[in-house]
């Protein structure tokens, strides 16, 4: 089935640095790419939908300032954490929507630690 | 505003024995339902998705069903196994807005003993 990869799996940084999160779908082109957090406990939440070659739609309360979203072809969305604070430490989920079929698959997941 | 609401937030069974996870939702406008697996520190694994116009999809030993009149859904598993362990997710998608715009529950964390 398809697959959609996220690098890093895991990753630490210190507070006040940026920090990027890459979600490539492996063997179909994706023409729109979301992504979610999700704290933990919580429901995961939609932040943005990303546009190959064109501007990130922010979900409402996301900053987009904060939070940049680049999908600059149809494989690649790049989400980067700016000046990252211990509250920003959460799950990313990236997730696909194969230009084909439609249908949506899900990223294994980046766990982002802020310290 | 759709809230999805999932009852238990945790669940332990026998290896055997046959579940329903229960999924309800504010808003009975939704376009489908989904529901999904999570594996520990993982990401999300689509496991069936109920159009608006269907009241149920099988799949293997999983059963869900949709009554959009009283905004629930069930997710029904049939002997159930220790790898059926995970956190199971139901995810309402609205009409409008975009496709990735699902409105998730937190969840029920299962656990099957062996």
């Amino acid at each position: 089935g398809a697959v959609v990869s996220q690098h890093p799996s895991r990753v630490i940084c210190k507070s006040g640095t940026s920090v990027k999160i890459e979600c490539r779908s492996l063997d179909f082109q994706a023409t729109t790419m979301f992504w979610y957090r999700q704290f933990p406990k919580k429901s995961l939440m939609l932040m943005a939908t990303s546009n190959e070659g064109s501007k990130a739609t922010y979900e409402q309360g996301v900053e987009k300032d904060k939070f940049l979203i680049n999908h600059a072809s149809l494989t690649l969305s790049t989400l980067t954490v700016t000046s990252a604070h211990p509250e920003d430490s959460s799950f990313y989920i990236c997730s696909a929507i194969s230009g084909l079929t439609y249908e949506q698959y899900f990223g294994p997941g980046t766990r982002l630690t802020v310290t | 505003k759709q809230e999805v609401t999932q009852i238990p937030a945790a669940l332990s069974v026998p290896e055997g024995e046959n579940l329903v996870l229960n999924c309800s939702f504010t808003d009975s406008a939704i376009y489908n339902l989904q529901w999904f697996r999570q594996d520990p520190g993982k990401g999300l694994t689509s496991l069936l998705l109920i159009q608006s116009s269907q009241r149920e999809q099988t799949s293997g030993r999983l059963n869900a069903s949709l009554d959009k009149s009283s905004g629930r859904s069930t997710l029904y598993i049939a002997a159930s196994q220790p790898g059926d362990s995970a956190t199971y997710l139901c995810a309402a998608r609205n009409y409008g807005g975009s496709q990735g715009n699902l409105i998730f529950g937190k969840g029920t964390k299962l656990s099957v003993k062996p």
